[in-house]
């Protein structure tokens, strides 16, 4: 079945540092693919997606690229902000149907001045 | 903006008591979803609707039921509740077709003593 593996965490970076959070997947067929972020107390939301090989999904400063050849969907961002704070899922959607999604287990990233 | 709504945040209660959890969605979505989260296993699914009056079991269903009378709300039952249920429940929405986006709420933080 499909599956998303995700770099365990915590992640913590002082503020402006760099960010790569790692993202690999399996699947069967052309999948869609998510970044989710869950804020303190909060549900999560949608942060970015891309649709098929080779997209760049951005927003906030974060980005990630949808490689077919490396099932591999990380994403980055140039310069994090403590309010960035947060839990980073990555997904995976299953193009059969009902769009059913497969979730990572979650990197919980903190960000200190 | 789409909301989605969760009938608590925070409950608290005793093995065997019958649990119902609420969600509401305002954006006419076909396709609703409960999942529990937990430290270090990320999402699973534990059951979702297409429609009203249909169900399809994910993949943690046992020990849970739902029922879906209403486009708008899903509704979770625990039926009788158990320590391991303990956890954070969340709710989701998406529209049948097109767009795989899920739009979450806040959750519920639920309790069994």
């Amino acid at each position: 079945g499909d599956s998303v593996t995700q770099m365990e965490g915590p992640v913590t970076l002082s503020e402006e540092a760099f960010l790569t959070i790692n993202c690999t997947y399996t699947a069967t067929g052309y999948p869609s693919l998510f970044w989710y972020v869950q804020y303190p107390g909060e549900g999560l939301q949608l942060l970015l997606k891309a649709t098929k090989a080779d997209d760049k999904g951005s927003n906030k400063g974060f980005e990630a690229t949808y490689r077919k050849e490396t099932t591999s969907f990380h994403l980055e961002k140039g310069s994090v902000q403590v309010s960035d704070s947060a839990v980073y899922f990555c997904a995976l959607s299953d193009p059969g149907g009902y769009q059913k999604v497969t979730f990572g287990t979650g990197t919980k990233l903190q960000v200190i001045p | 903006d789409v909301k989605v709504t969760q009938s608590s945040r925070y409950l608290v209660k005793r093995t065997g008591e019958k649990v119902f959890l609420e969600c509401v969605q305002d954006m006419d979505h076909e396709n609703m979803f409960w999942y529990r989260q937990d430290p270090g296993l990320g999402l699973r699914l534990i059951y979702f609707s297409y429609d009203v009056k249909m169900k399809e079991k994910g993949d943690i269903p046992e020990g849970y039921s739902v029922s879906r009378e209403k486009k708008e709300r899903f509704s979770l039952i625990l039926e009788s509740a158990s320590t391991n249920q303990t956890s954070m429940y969340l709710c989701a929405s998406s529209f049948y077709r097109g767009e795989e986006t899920q739009y979450f709420g806040p959750g519920t933080r639920l309790l069994v003593l």
